[in-house]
């Protein structure tokens, strides 16, 4: 049985640095490009990053390019995403997603977490 | 970036109805187009993927298609336990969700 569980989130002032975590079991996290997708109370889903099977590519939304930082630690089947200089505008319930290929180039996430929420407030 | 539209961005329909959703990508994404499927509370659940394929367990009332910009999602015969939010999302440039389309049951 697949499982992706997030923590790590909570509530945070502007300005400050959190870092969420992704524990993955049920499935080969070593082949596997991982996904953080984040959701504002009410609002629609937003990608936010991405890393590859080995960690060699990284990729991120705009919204969050050169504060966050999208890690992996294979030997733990564990995914990171550390958030600094955080906004209130962050405030969000974010998910880990595995993606899976297909097609060639084309990308789907069959498997989520639960979320965790994030809450930047002063 | 690849920017996403749907429409509508919400509506209200009868059991049994028929319920069709649109997306159109701001350039060429070839086939690379998946929807998902929120119920409140919920993580998202990938129902089409590559414009097109079912998913492996997702009932035969949806389908998908279009291809380039221009995307149809559609729920031949709407039931109770449809009511959600069915987001498009892009895959041929990095990642991009559309606004979402609210499905609710008049």
């Amino acid at each position: 049985q697949v499982q992706l569980v997030e923590s790590g989130g909570g509530v945070v002032q502007p300005g400050r640095s959190l870092r969420l975590s992704c524990a993955v079991s049920g499935l080969t996290f070593s082949n596997s490009d991982m996904n953080w997708v984040r959701q504002a109370p009410g609002k629609g889903l937003e990608w936010v990053a991405v890393i590859s099977y080995d960690g060699s590519d990284k990729y991120y939304a705009d919204s969050v390019r050169g504060r966050f930082t999208i890690s992996r630690d294979n030997s733990k089947n564990t995914l990171y995403l550390h958030m600094d200089s955080l906004r209130t505008a962050d405030t969000a319930v974010y998910y880990c997603a595995k993606g899976e290929r297909y097609n060639g180039s084309g990308k789907k996430f069959k498997y989520w977490g639960q979320g965790t929420q994030v809450t930047v407030s002063s | 970036d690849i920017q996403m539209t749907q429409s509508p961005s919400s509506l209200s329909a009868s059991v049994g109805d028929r319920v069709t959703i649109t997306c159109q990508a701001s350039q060429d994404i070839r086939n690379y187009l998946n929807w998902y499927q929120q119920k409140p509370g919920k993580a998202p659940k990938v129902l089409i993927y590559d414009a097109s394929n079912l998913e492996t367990g997702v009932p035969s009332r949806f389908s998908g298609s279009g291809s380039g910009t221009d995307f149809t999602f559609t729920i031949s015969s709407l039931q109770p336990e449809d009511v959600a939010t069915y987001y498009c999302q892009q895959c041929g440039y990095l990642l991009t969700f559309g606004p979402g389309t609210k499905v609710d049951i008049k």
